[in-house]
């Protein structure tokens, strides 16, 4: 079974500073990517997606991402992060042969960006 | 545009009771997910519903159950609730096409927390 590992649960930054979460998953084959965020008191929204072509992706609000298939990553970078990036932040794949969409998540990165 | 609605937002069960959560996917989503987030952790899948039918399920066991309706709206069953039971419960939905959907993101409510004492 696949799994997604995510290796900071806590970062804790100053404004401006520049942010990049790490993401690796465990699938042999073809997936979909996506990071979603978490803001507090809201539910979870997506950020960004990769499926296929360039691997560096933009997302909402300043964020992207870049799919490495050789390492099997998929990492979130934002050069310069807002109080307002306070968030808790998923990465999350789909095999891409999988007959549905379920999502298969890491545990979550807690970001606090301190003002 | 309405989203995704979850009801009720939060609720208290004890051990052996029995619990049913509900979903509203969003305006043109026929395909309905649920997700188990436990505290300090990242949603867990439960299962998928599509055509009034359960497509997809995830490790829980069959205490765990649920319903698509017509309307595409959802339930969620929990029988002889556990302490271990207790954590945040997401509905997401999506819109399916054809038979490969995997590319099709998905949008999530804001959750029922349930807490079991």
């Amino acid at each position: 079974a696949q799994s997604v590992s995510q290796h900071n649960h806590h970062v804790i930054l100053s404004e401006a500073a520049s942010l990049e979460l790490g993401c690796n998953y465990s699938y042999g084959g073809t997936v979909n990517l996506f990071w979603y965020v978490q803001y507090p008191g809201q539910h979870l929204q997506l950020l960004l997606k990769y499926f296929s072509g360039d691997p560096l992706v933009k997302g909402i609000k300043g964020f992207e991402a870049e799919f490495i298939k050789s390492k099997f990553s998929f990492n979130l970078r934002k050069p310069s992060v807002q109080w307002s990036d306070t968030a808790e932040y998923f990465c999350a794949v789909i095999p891409i042969k999988a007959a549905g969409n379920k999502l298969t998540f890491g545990g979550g990165t807690r970001v606090l960006v301190k003002p | 545009d309405a989203g995704v609605t979850q009801s009720p937002t939060h609720l208290i069960k004890t051990r052996g009771q029995q619990v049913t959560l509900r979903c509203s996917p969003k305006s043109g989503h026929d395909t309905v997910s649920w997700y188990q987030q436990a505290l300090g952790q990242g949603p867990q899948f439960i299962f998928q519903y599509y055509e009034e039918e359960e497509r997809q399920r995830g490790n829980f066991p069959d205490r765990f159950s649920g319903h698509q309706f017509p309307n595409y709206s959802s339930e969620l069953n929990v029988n002889a609730l556990l302490l271990g039971d207790s954590a945040l419960y997401l509905c997401a939905s999506s819109l399916r096409s054809g038979t490969g959907n995997s590319n099709q993101p998905q949008h999530f409510g804001d959750g029922t927390r349930l807490s079991i004492l």
